[in-house]
């Protein structure tokens, strides 16, 4: 499996409700990034969190991260439909700040 | 400017053609990557600039692929003789220093390799 794996690959949820995805990586980060991809192509910038940093809130979004297992979390409350995309976490370790994305949860939020 | 712009936004080529991709990040941002996406997959990084010079090209899959970065400002990625699994969408980020900050995406290049 690739750094920044997610899951589940996919998510459908009704509007209202909690939706929880997961990031697993395989080596030591300096920090990880959670972006959405709407139906089309940019990605749009999440949240941020550190590597000494266990937490971290922004809105409805709550992002975990937990370097013992190298996994971090993101929680999406009160979802919408307009959360309905895809959810990337991005990596990024190194000397030179090697980025790596995941291969992304589709979110589904059903009216 | 406004955000990061790409140009053109789709582009179908013959196989075997050149094509040459253009981004314009964020003014002032230092920092300027590549990554290309398949259909209903996730992204895959090809080359990171920090100013000028490209510390890591890891990514970029084979000799055909380059990038080059002028005036710390516009990048161009060129893909030689192109193939029909080059085809994807070509997304470009920039931040204002390092990987460690927000990037900021611009909207893709569609490229289709008939």
């Amino acid at each position: 499996s690739q750094q920044g794996e997610e899951d589940p690959q996919a998510l459908s949820i009704q509007e209202g409700e909690n939706a929880t995805m997961n990031c697993s990586y395989k080596t030591s980060i300096n920090n990880l990034q959670w972006y959405r991809q709407n139906s089309g192509r940019g990605l749009v910038h999440l949240i941020l969190i550190r590597s000494n940093e266990r937490e971290k809130h922004s809105g409805r979004l709550r992002v975990t991260l937990d370097t013992s297992k190298k996994s971090s979390s993101l929680l999406i409350t009160a979802s919408r439909a307009a959360d309905t995309a895809s959810y990337f976490c991005a990596t990024y370790s190194g000397g030179y700040q090697k980025v790596t994305f995941g291969t992304g949860t589709k979110l589904q939020v059903i009216p | 400017g406004a955000g990061v712009s790409q140009s053109p936004s789709n582009k179908v080529t013959e196989k075997g053609k050149d094509v040459e991709l253009r981004c314009d990040p964020i003014s002032g941002h230092t920092a300027l990557y590549w990554y290309r996406q398949s259909l209903g997959q996730g992204l895959e990084f090809l080359i990171y600039f920090q100013g000028n010079s490209a510390p890591d090209k890891s990514g970029l899959p084979s000799d055909r692929f380059s990038a080059e970065r002028t005036g710390g400002s516009v990048s161009t990625l060129t893909i030689q003789r192109t193939q029909q699994e080059d085809s994807a969408v070509y997304l470009c980020a920039s931040s204002a220093r390092s990987s460690w900050d927000e990037q900021f995406f611009g909207p893709g290049t569609r490229l289709t390799v008939l």
